[in-house]
């Protein structure tokens, strides 16, 4: 059983396009961040939250703490942010999705 | 400001070879991790730390072992490797599990054969 599912696992876009990618949990949690891994590369955390909804450029996270979900909206995309995107939240340890796997082509 | 570091990056092992991953922090964080990531699952914690000497298993602490001599560094050892330790590991450091966030290294890229 996975604690955190993240939908979809796969997402292709055109280049300039709103994309939305979900979170959902099963666990009480304390935070939810949300994560972004380069091919062959490190990851970064891009945003932490603990309610309502943070901005930062292009990202936008939510989330809803009574159903559970989160969301990583990406506003007029673009091919540099092709990436897996990683959905992970603390309680009394970090669960990590399994990642949503994002191509924007130009 | 180097952040957390890794070494080796990449490496060949065969089974039953011995090897320590390096991890290193320079931002006095008191966590640190280490995960492994396998294709279509999320990261899994192995061993982590919570202080200079201080080691605990994760979730998939088996064939592994830890140690936290200093605060800045945590190694990972594997004593006989065997090919299902072939992952690429990822080590974190952070200042604590509660609304902190974790910050990771590049990930180090382990074959063994």
């Amino acid at each position: 059983k996975n604690e955190v599912e993240q939908s979809p696992q796969n997402l292709t876009a055109q280049e300039g396009e709103f994309i939305t990618i979900n979170c959902s949990y099963s666990v009480g949690i304390s935070a939810l961040h949300w994560l972004q891994q380069h091919p062959g590369g490190g990851i970064v955390s891009l945003f932490m939250l603990s309610s309502g909804k943070k901005k930062h450029g292009r990202l936008i996270a939510t989330i809803n703490i009574q159903e559970k979900h989160s969301s990583l909206h990406i506003t007029a995309s673009h091919p540099r942010d092709s990436a897996v995107y990683i959905c992970a939240v603390t309680g009394n340890q970090f669960y990590f999705g399994t990642g949503t796997s994002l191509t924007v082509i130009p | 400001n180097a952040g957390v570091t890794q070494t080796p990056k990449f490496r060949v092992l065969k089974t039953g070879q011995s090897m320590t991953l390096l991890c290193a922090q320079d931002m006095n964080h008191e966590y640190m991790y280490w995960y492994r990531q396998d294709p279509g699952m999320g990261l899994r914690l192995i061993h982590y730390s919570v202080g200079e000497g201080t080691t605990a298993k994760g979730e998939v602490p088996d064939g592994y072992n830890v140690s936290r001599l200093k605060k800045q560094n945590f190694l990972l050892g594997l004593e006989s490797a065997a090919p299902s330790q072939t992952s690429v590991y990822f080590c974190a450091s952070g200042q604590g599990v509660v609304n902190q966030p974790q910050h990771f290294g590049d990930g180090t890229r382990l074959s063994i054969l």
